[in-house]
């Protein structure tokens, strides 16, 4: 069965801590993904990688950074947490491919910074 | 680019009733198709799709979804709802030729009351 999973379902963090999100697919799955879900704006990209050590910006890259040193894990990284970065985060990751493939997505993060 | 609308951001309904999700999209290139459906403190998971052919798209649970052209819509259906279809539904498109970046509509909540 296809798997995604993230490190934790809540997080509360203190705003300017430095936060580190996992998120690790048993897929073997060259695609991985990072995204925002707030009310009444659906869900929105922050990062993309299609390899280990690739990455390409999504929609709303401002404020993360990512990490993927190995193919099934994909870091997001905010290096300095703020207030206005609390909302759902979900991972996704797909197989790489000139046509399209599913993207399975992970429980997702609820993070509060207070 | 593309974009996606949905313009109910919450449709109440009573069990067994018929219900019908909306959702239009812009886009200057072709485009695939999508719902997903995101049940409570769960990921999306994908309910169907579409890729070519029919129109007429049925994906899992009873729901089916009509891709029309020429309105450049994509509303999601179902004949008689359960309790267990509240959810959250997002409506997704991608473009053929760039298959991994999804673009989200903002969800519609479905409230299914006994």
């Amino acid at each position: 069965d296809v798997k995604v999973t993230q490190s934790s379902r809540y997080l509360v963090k203190r705003t300017g801590e430095k936060v580190f999100l996992e998120c690790v697919q048993d897929m073997d799955h060259e695609n991985m993904f990072w995204y925002r879900q707030d009310p009444g704006l659906g869900l929105r990209l922050i990062y993309f990688s299609y390899d280990v050590k690739m990455k390409e910006k999504g929609d709303i890259p401002e404020g993360y950074s990512v990490s993927r040193e190995k193919k099934e894990r994909f870091s997001l990284i905010l290096e300095s947490a703020s207030t206005n970065q609390t909302s759902m985060y979900l991972c996704a990751s797909s197989l790489r491919g000139r046509t399209y493939n599913e993207q399975f997505f992970g429980p997702g993060t609820r993070l509060t910074v207070l | 680019a593309q974009s996606v609308t949905q313009l109910d951001s919450q449709v109440p309904v009573f069990e067994e009733a018929p219900v019908e999700l909306r959702c239009n999209y812009s886009s200057s290139v072709s485009v695939y198709l999508f719902w997903y459906v995101q049940y409570p403190n769960q990921g999306l998971q994908l309910l169907l799709k579409y890729l070519s052919g029919s129109t007429l798209v049925k994906g899992i649970n009873g729901f089916e979804a009509e891709f029309n052209k020429s309105q450049t819509s994509f509303h999601l259906r179902k004949p008689s709802v359960h309790i267990s279809d509240t959810a959250e539904y997002f409506c997704a498109v991608t473009r053929m030729d760039s298959s991994y970046k999804l673009i989200f509509g903002s969800g519609t909540r479905l409230l299914v009351r006994p």
